[in-house]
């Protein structure tokens, strides 16, 4: 069964970085493209960021491009998303989701991060 | 981006009642591979979001055969003929022929009376 396992979450300052990991089992990783989506607490859907399989494409969200970073490990089974310069904004739900036919059909738990002084 | 209106916003219906969702696309969301990539998901209370229906009709494995999915170009619609207690979440269109970005409705919440 596919699995997707977000962590590194937290609370943290602004202006301060944090970097999710989502551990993936099940399938052939290496194989698929992996988006990041959050949602806000309460609000709706939000795409962040896409890799595809190999990392030759990557695609970030016009609110976070330039602050975070999207990349993964084939050999670990691991995306990861780096996050920098965090605004209170980015505060939300962080889901991995595995990327199929032009849309999304596994998602992780998601892990939740929380930007406040 | 493209922009995706989901109507309506809240939605209250009695178990066997059927009911529909609608996606409005703020642009055709025909490919030009010929195919149409809009998908419906389903967020139940507390849980991560599941693919129901992609390529406007398609049903993915395990949902059952009373969700239902149809549409072209801008106007699409998710059907789903006789609701069951399970059928309660947040249900979203989300189109990617023109990703990136993916971009999603804004959801319509589905209660049970």
């Amino acid at each position: 069964e596919v699995q997707l396992v977000e962590s590194g979450g937290g609370l943290v300052q602004p202006g301060r970085s944090l970097k999710l990991s989502c551990v993936a089992s099940g399938f052939t990783f290496s194989n698929y493209g992996m988006n990041w989506i959050r949602q806000a607490p309460g609000k709706g859907l939000e795409w962040v960021a896409y890799i595809s399989s190999g990392s030759s494409y990557i695609y970030y969200a016009e609110t976070v491009k330039g602050r975070f970073t999207i990349s993964r490990d084939n050999a670990k089974n691991t995306l990861y998303l780096q996050m920098t310069s965090l605004r209170s904004e980015d505060t939300a739900l962080y889901y991995c989701a595995r990327h199929w036919k032009y849309t999304t059909d596994w998602w992780g738990q998601g892990v939740m991060v929380t930007v406040s002084s | 981006d493209v922009v995706l209106t989901q109507t309506p916003p809240t939605l209250s219906a009695t178990i066997g009642q059927s009911v529909s969702i609608s996606c409005r696309s703020s642009q055709s969301l025909l490919h030009s591979n010929g195919n149409t990539y809009l998908h419906w998901l389903l967020q139940r209370p507390g849980q991560s979001p599941q693919l129901l229906i992609y390529s406007v009709s398609r049903l993915e494995s395990g949902v059952p055969n009373r969700f239902s999915g149809s549409g072209s170009g801008t106007d699409f619609t998710l059907k789903i003929s006789g609701v069951e207690a399970e059928d309660l979440g947040v249900y979203y269109c989300v189109q990617g022929t023109h990703a990136p970005p993916l971009t999603f409705g804004s959801g319509t919440k589905l209660e049970i009376k």
